[in-house]
C-alpha cells in the first residue's frame, strides 16, 4: 500500500526561530514527486514546495527547506525565521508520474508559530 | 494570476437531498480531481477525470456520487443523495499536464448535511 504518514499532529514554534516537519512515505514506485501543502485558517491549500523523487538536490523556497532521504522514504519540512503567518495545518503529499496523477496527502501537522 | 474557482462556498442541505458542487478549473488544464476533507482530518482523493471521462476513483466515490464536464468550463460534483457523514470541505483542483504536476485548488465547498 502507498501510504504518506506524518508522525507530528501538532507542533509549536517560537517566531524567528526553525522548525522541521516530518513526513514518510510508503512505495515501491521509483518515479514520484513529493509536496509539502500549507492549509491555513481560510482552508485553501497553498503549495509550499516541490521535490522531484529524481533529484538528489534539496528543494528550497526561500524560507522553506526540505531534507529528502530517498532511501529512507523521508521528505521533512524546515522553516527557517518562522513567521505569525506561518500558522497552519501542514499536509505533506505524494504523486506518481504514471497513472492518474492523483495525490495522497498525509494526516497533516497543525503548525502554531508563538509571539 | 489564472485560479480553480469554486462555488457555492457553503451549502447546507438535508439527509437525503441532491447537492451539486461546482467549479470552474483553469482553462487550459487537462486534469481535474474532487478531493474531500472532512474536518480536522486529511484530505482525501475521490476522483480524477481527464479526456471527458473519470479515469479513477476512490473507495469513497460509491453510486451516490458522479462528475460531469458538462460545458468544457464547469466541473460538477454531484452527491445524489446526502448522508450526515457527506458533511466536509470539497476541494477541485486541476493540473495542465505538465511536468511541475503541481495541482492547482480552489478555495472548497464546506458542505453541511443536517
Amino acid at each position: 500500500a502507498q501510504t504518506v504518514t506524518q508522525s507530528q499532529p501538532e507542533m509549536s514554534v517560537q517566531e524567528a526561530e526553525t522548525v522541521t516537519l516530518s513526513c514518510t512515505y510508503d512505495t515501491s514506485e521509483n518515479n514520484y514527486y513529493l509536496f509539502w501543502y500549507k492549509q491555513p485558517p481560510s482552508r485553501q491549500m497553498i503549495l509550499v514546495i516541490r521535490q522531484e523523487a529524481y533529484k538528489q538536490q534539496n528543494a528550497t523556497e526561500n524560507r522553506f527547506s526540505v531534507n529528502f532521504q530517498k532511501a529512507a522514504k523521508s521528505f521533512s519540512l524546515k522553516i527557517s525565521d518562522s513567521q505569525l503567518g506561518d500558522t497552519a495545518m501542514y499536509f505533506c503529499a505524494l504523486l506518481f508520474t504514471s497513472g492518474t496523477y492523483k495525490y495522497i496527502f498525509g494526516t497533516g501537522t497543525r503548525l502554531k508559530v508563538l509571539a | 494570476e489564472p485560479e480553480v474557482t469554486q462555488t457555492p462556498s457553503h451549502q447546507v442541505t438535508q439527509m437525503g437531498q441532491e447537492v451539486i458542487l461546482r467549479c470552474v478549473p483553469i482553462s487550459n488544464h487537462l486534469y481535474f480531481y474532487w478531493y474531500r476533507q472532512i474536518l480536522g482530518q486529511k484530505v482525501e482523493f475521490l476522483v480524477s477525470f481527464y479526456n471527458n471521462e473519470i479515469s479513477e476513483k476512490s473507495e469513497i466515490f460509491d453510486d451516490q456520487f458522479s462528475v460531469e464536464r458538462p460545458d468544457g468550463s464547469n466541473f460538477t460534483l454531484k452527491i445524489r443523495s446526502t448522508k450526515l457523514e457527506d458533511s466536509a470541505m470539497y476541494f477541485c483542483a486541476s493540473f495542465p499536464g505538465t511536468r511541475s504536476y503541481e495541482q492547482y485548488f480552489g478555495p472548497g465547498t464546506r458542505l453541511t448535511v443536517t
